[in-house]
Order: C-alpha cells, then sequence, then structure tokens
C-alpha cells in the first residue's frame, strides 16, 4: 500500500461547526503532516507530526487542531473557521522526519467555509 | 528574499520540445531537493529528487543541482501535453524538517 488516504474529499462547513479531517498511511511511514494550499499557490505547512508526536507548528490558529492517534492516522479538527479558511488541505507522510525523502501527499480535502 | 524562487510562468513549448524550469533557494543548510507536479485541482505528485551536485536523470526528466549556486533545475525532454501542470520545487531546510515550496512554474505544451 503506497497511499495516502484522506477523507472526505470535499466539506462545506459554516462557520460555527466543528468537523474533522480525516488521513491515514499504511506504509510504516512515522512522519505526517498537514498542508494548507490556496487557489494558485504553494503548500504551506501547517504541522508536522514525528513518532505521533507533534514537531512542528507553524503557527496556526488555534481553531485548527491536530491530532495523532497512532503512528498510521492524522486527524485535523476544526472549529469556528472563517470563509478565508477555504483551502485545499494536504496530508503528507514520510518514512521520518531528517530522513532524505520525500513526502507522498493523499488527494486532499476540498474545505469551504460559509 | 523569499526562501524558494521559480518564475510563476506560464512557461509555454511545443510538443517534443525540452522545457527547463528554474529554481533558487536561500537556505544554505538545504541538503535535499524534490521537484513536484501538480495538476490543476489535484495534489502534487513527486516527479524527482535530487541530493548531490550535478545532474540526474530519470526517463525524461532530468534534474540539475549547484549547491553553490544554490540554484536547482528541472528538464523535460520531449516534451508532452499530457506534461501540462505546474511544477513546484521543494528543498528541505536544514535538518531535513520540513520541505518548503516555491510558487511553482506553470507549463503548457502545445500539441
Amino acid at each position: 500500500d503506497t497511499e495516502v488516504t484522506q477523507t472526505p474529499k470535499h466539506l462545506v462547513m459554516g462557520m460555527t461547526n466543528k468537523k474533522s479531517l480525516k488521513c491515514e498511511q499504511h506504509m510504516g511511514h512515522r512522519a505526517m503532516y498537514w498542508y494548507k494550499q490556496k487557489a494558485k499557490k504553494p503548500p504551506e505547512l501547517m504541522f508536522v507530526y514525528s513518532y505521533e508526536k507533534l514537531s512542528i507548528n507553524e503557527s496556526v490558529p488555534s481553531r485548527f487542531s491536530p491530532e495523532c492517534p497512532n503512528s498510521s492516522l492524522l486527524n485535523l479538527h476544526l472549529h469556528a473557521l472563517q470563509p478565508e479558511d477555504s483551502a485545499l488541505y494536504l496530508c503528507a507522510s514520510s518514512q521520518a522526519v531528517g530522513m532524505d525523502y520525500g513526502y507522498t501527499f493523499g488527494s486532499g480535502t476540498r474545505l469551504t467555509v460559509v | 528574499q523569499k526562501e524558494v524562487e521559480q518564475n510563476s510562468g506560464p512557461l509555454s513549448v511545443p510538443e517534443g520540445a525540452i522545457a527547463s524550469l528554474n529554481c533558487t533557494y536561500s537556505d544554505r543548510g538545504s541538503q535535499s531537493f524534490f521537484w513536484y507536479r501538480q495538476y490543476s485541482g489535484k495534489s502534487p505528485e513527486l516527479i524527482m529528487s535530487i541530493y548531490s551536485n550535478g545532474d540526474k536523470e530519470d526517463g525524461r526528466f532530468t534534474a540539475q543541482l549547484n549547491k553553490a549556486s544554490q540554484y536547482v533545475s528541472l528538464l523535460i525532454r520531449d516534451s508532452q501535453p499530457s506534461d501540462s501542470a505546474t511544477y513546484l520545487c521543494a528543498p528541505s531546510n536544514t535538518g531535513f524538517q520540513k520541505l518548503v515550496f516555491g510558487t511553482g512554474t506553470r507549463l503548457l505544451v502545445s500539441p
């Protein structure tokens, strides 16, 4: 299995809703990442998890809350989002932080905040 | 100065030509360099990696790295319309804690 699976593929939520994005990989990778990508912009790193521990938080607002329940699963909990948070949210994994391997990306969740 | 700079394009080439995509980076500690291809509305796909100065070839793709000049490039030979996409340059930061993506170059290959 060489895939990173993200669900849901599309999500529309109101500004008062709470929702979660899910990411799963079964490649034995020990590093997992959340990126945010706006239209015609490059992916921007949000969080890095290494061996299920948060290692990097790129000053992301607290309305985004990551969680890594086990080595295969990464969640992003969303609460009280703003319309400007609408974007493509990408999950990625790699063998480990600090190793010279590229990332494998999931297909993303396209989020619209109304 | 941006961490990773790429010409946003679009870079237009005819089918069968060589497409040359360039990238400069500011982190002198970067050791690993990756090129991703991203089709419109899709997620990035890793197409090349390079770690040492010089050239690395994989099929129609050649990556070139010059660490002294902080420059990395991607050549696509015999370009096909299916190569039309945005190409993202992504060096690792010092210590390879994360990848930093350039703004990407949009490539258009016309039949």
